[in-house]
């Protein structure tokens, strides 16, 4: 079975902390996403990634950055965290091209920042 | 990417079909149709998709009519656990990058 893990299920970080989420899959995706999810607005594509070292911005980058230094591990970096950064971040990966049109979800860290 | 509208929420009786209806009608041709699927508390989970043809596998049947411009998600015998949002997306692939764009999706409710 595809596994997709992330590091905490639940973490509360103070405004301005720097706070790293990690993403690891287990498959051998070329592709990895961060979303997050935020009640009313459905799932929002922050980042993605289709190869190690490269990164794609998606529709809402601002406030956070990546790094995907190995090809399974996928972290989102919030520089300084803010009380807006409130939210369920997801963790995605799929292969790419044909057999590419299945994403393969984590569970979801829920990240309170007070 | 086309845009899709999708109604807020449906109920669907226990044993019933629970037909999702997903309107696309700014669609291109190289454009597929993506169904996803979230139970409270989880990650989305990947249902089907198709270009054109309907297309059937173990969890649901996916219908585009014939110009493309809408398409219905049925789960033939909804259960209990079907209950969850379920998320039309249309995205040209599957290609390289393969990023999604989700909406806001249809909250269904099936009822005992």
């Amino acid at each position: 079975d595809v596994k997709v893990t992330q590091s905490s299920r639940y973490l509360v970080k103070r405004t301005g902390e720097k706070v790293f989420l990690e993403c690891v899959q287990d498959m051998d995706h070329e592709n990895m996403f961060w979303y997050r999810q935020d009640p009313g607005l459905g799932l929002r594509l922050i980042y993605f990634s289709y190869d190690v070292k490269m990164k794609e911005k998606g529709d809402i980058p601002e406030g956070y950055s990546v790094s995907r230094e190995k090809k399974e591990r996928f972290s989102l970096i919030l520089e300084s965290a803010s009380t807006n950064q409130t939210s369920m971040y997801l963790c995605a990966s799929s292969f790419q091209g044909a057999k590419g049109y299945e994403q393969y979800f984590g569970p979801g860290t829920r990240l309170t920042v007070t | 990417d086309a845009k899709t509208t999708q109604p807020p929420s449906m109920d669907c009786a226990e044993g019933r079909a629970a037909n999702l209806p997903c309107n696309h009608s700014t669609i291109s041709g190289n454009e597929y149709v993506y169904w996803y699927r979230q139970i409270h508390s989880q990650g989305p989970q990947y249902i089907i998709h198709g270009l054109k043809n309907n297309e059937t596998n173990e969890m649901a049947s996916l219908i585009i009519t014939e110009d493309r411009k809408s398409s219905t998600l049925i789960l033939p015998h909804a259960t209990l656990r079907d209950t969850a949002v379920y998320y039309c997306i249309v995205r040209v692939g599957p290609y390289n990058n393969n990023d999604m764009r989700f909406g806001a999706g249809t909250r269904l409710t099936v009822k005992p």
